[in-house]
């Protein structure tokens, strides 16, 4: 079963604009990821956020966590084409099991 | 390898036929795993092995689904009597153990036809 969902499924919008996409869980979690998917094939990590975090920046990435309300934010800023992705969170347990569980994933379009 | 490695990119079998789908992880990454994605759909955990330790199979949809890992390196994912709703892309990724995030393969795409 799917631990994450992500909200919304589907995102378009124009080059330039800031992107926002959500995911829910349902269980404690120990850190929370994010990944992109180009293609329907391999998936590339973008950032980690820890259950004792709130925010965290790399590049034009900005997530957030709020662990009371069991869920994250990913916000891509300034979008560019190259964006077009599918975007998926995952969460971990961690102490030393570092099996994930993914979201169903929101396909973000950038319109040039 | 300086990536996850993973072979064939891409298989069509005859239902019912034996497929072995390899994954070949970054050197000295502890822990392998295997999931897979239907069609427009998120990934499903299928067998996670970490060290010596015994391999997590809670995935697994079925007996016929197995997987090994040889030396701590090579997995080799073995689905038998293939069904039609094996079609799938069975991906694999690594992590090193000392720190937390996946390095993906690009993965198997598998058409029972």
């Amino acid at each position: 079963s799917q631990q994450g969902e992500e909200d919304p499924q589907a995102l378009s919008i124009q080059e330039g604009e800031n992107a926002t996409m959500n995911c829910s869980y349902k269980t404690s979690i120990n850190n929370l990821q994010w990944y992109r998917q180009n293609s329907g094939r391999g998936l590339v990590h973008l950032i980690l956020i820890r259950s004792n975090e709130r925010e965290k920046h790399s590049g034009r990435l900005r997530v957030t966590l709020d662990t009371s309300k069991k869920s994250s934010s990913l916000l891509i800023t300034a979008s560019r084409a190259a964006d077009t992705a599918s975007y998926f969170c995952a969460t971990g347990l961690g102490f030393g099991n570092e099996k994930l569980t993914f979201g169903t994933g929101t396909r973000l379009t950038i319109i040039p | 390898g300086a990536g996850v490695s993973q072979s064939p990119s891409n298989k069509v079998t005859e239902k019912g036929k034996d497929v072995e789908l390899r994954c070949d992880p970054i050197s000295g990454h502890t822990a392998l795993y295997w999931y897979r994605q239907s069609l427009g759909q998120g990934l499903e955990f299928l067998i996670y092995f970490q060290g010596n330790s015994a391999p997590d199979k809670s995935g697994l949809p079925s007996d016929r689904f197995s997987a090994e890992r040889t030396g701590g390196s090579v997995s080799t994912l073995t689905i038998q009597r293939t069904q039609q709703e094996d079609s799938a892309v069975y991906l694999c990724a690594s992590s090193p153990g000392t720190r937390l995030g996946y390095t993906f393969g690009s993965g198997t795409r598998l058409t029972v036809v």
